[in-house]
């Protein structure tokens, strides 16, 4: 079974410039997470979809980061204008929906974002 | 709200001796709890759950858990340490937000524990 794919792995980018990250989920996995890992420490939950709606975004800086889920498959989060404090790693996590108990979340490898 | 704390940013153990990395959370319901190991240049990966089941976990790579409530604990222990077990470790805490309905889990993550094993 294939992973989690995200892309790119690393992005280097000066402030104020916009940057894209992808990621395609686990396929039939419903949910779909994006978490920003900074150095040091833990992932922190950005933005959840289920299928091609949002769930939750309350953590989502929404004055700069967007994010979608067209189809309910792949997803992209965007930042415009980045700042330095962007800097960190971007995680995509996907999960099974069938209703009713939570699933293991399986994680992408990360985009590791520089903001100089 | 929900939260854990690791007690330990850094453990070293010697390759064979005992591994203890310690977590303590908070949580408003009966949470489920996880934990999680990152390799560099590799992505999250759950080495075990509890989800009001049985209170002590097995999960992979011979690593093992107990829930302990009276003490809000979720220790994570390994009888003999493997040099391949040097990683980041997340103790995670999920919440419900709403029900039992499926999609509104929340994982809240620790800061993470570094095991070095030396050889």
């Amino acid at each position: 079974e294939a992973g989690v794919a995200q892309s790119p792995r690393y992005k280097i980018i000066e402030k104020r410039q916009s940057v894209a990250f992808w990621c395609n989920p686990i396929s039939g996995h419903a949910t779909l997470y994006w978490y920003q890992q900074i150095l040091g420490q833990g992932p922190k939950l950005l933005i959840q979809f289920q299928n091609n709606g949002v769930v939750d975004d309350s953590q989502l800086p929404k004055d700069r980061f967007s994010a979608e889920r067209l189809k309910g498959v792949d997803s992209t989060l965007k930042i415009q204008p980045a700042k330095l404090e962007d800097s960190a790693v971007y995680l995509c996590a996907s999960s099974l929906s069938a209703g009713g108990w939570s699933y293991e979340q399986y994680f992408g490898p990360g985009t590791r974002l520089t903001v100089t | 709200a929900q939260s854990v704390t690791q007690l330990d940013s850094h453990v070293s153990v010697s390759e064979g001796t005992p591994v203890l990395l310690r977590c303590n959370y908070s949580s408003s319901y009966s949470p489920s709890l996880f934990w999680y190991v990152q390799h560099p240049n590799k992505g999250l990966q759950l080495l075990l759950k509890y989800t009001s089941a049985a209170t002590l976990v097995k999960g992979i790579n011979g690593f093992e858990a107990e829930f302990k409530k009276s003490e809000t604990s979720f220790h994570l222990t390994k009888p003999s340490a493997h040099m391949s077990d040097a990683a980041e470790y997340f103790c995670v805490v999920s919440d419900v937000r709403e029900g039992r309905n499926f999609g509104n889990e929340k994982l809240t993550f620790g800061t993470g524990t570094r095991l070095t094993i030396i050889p």
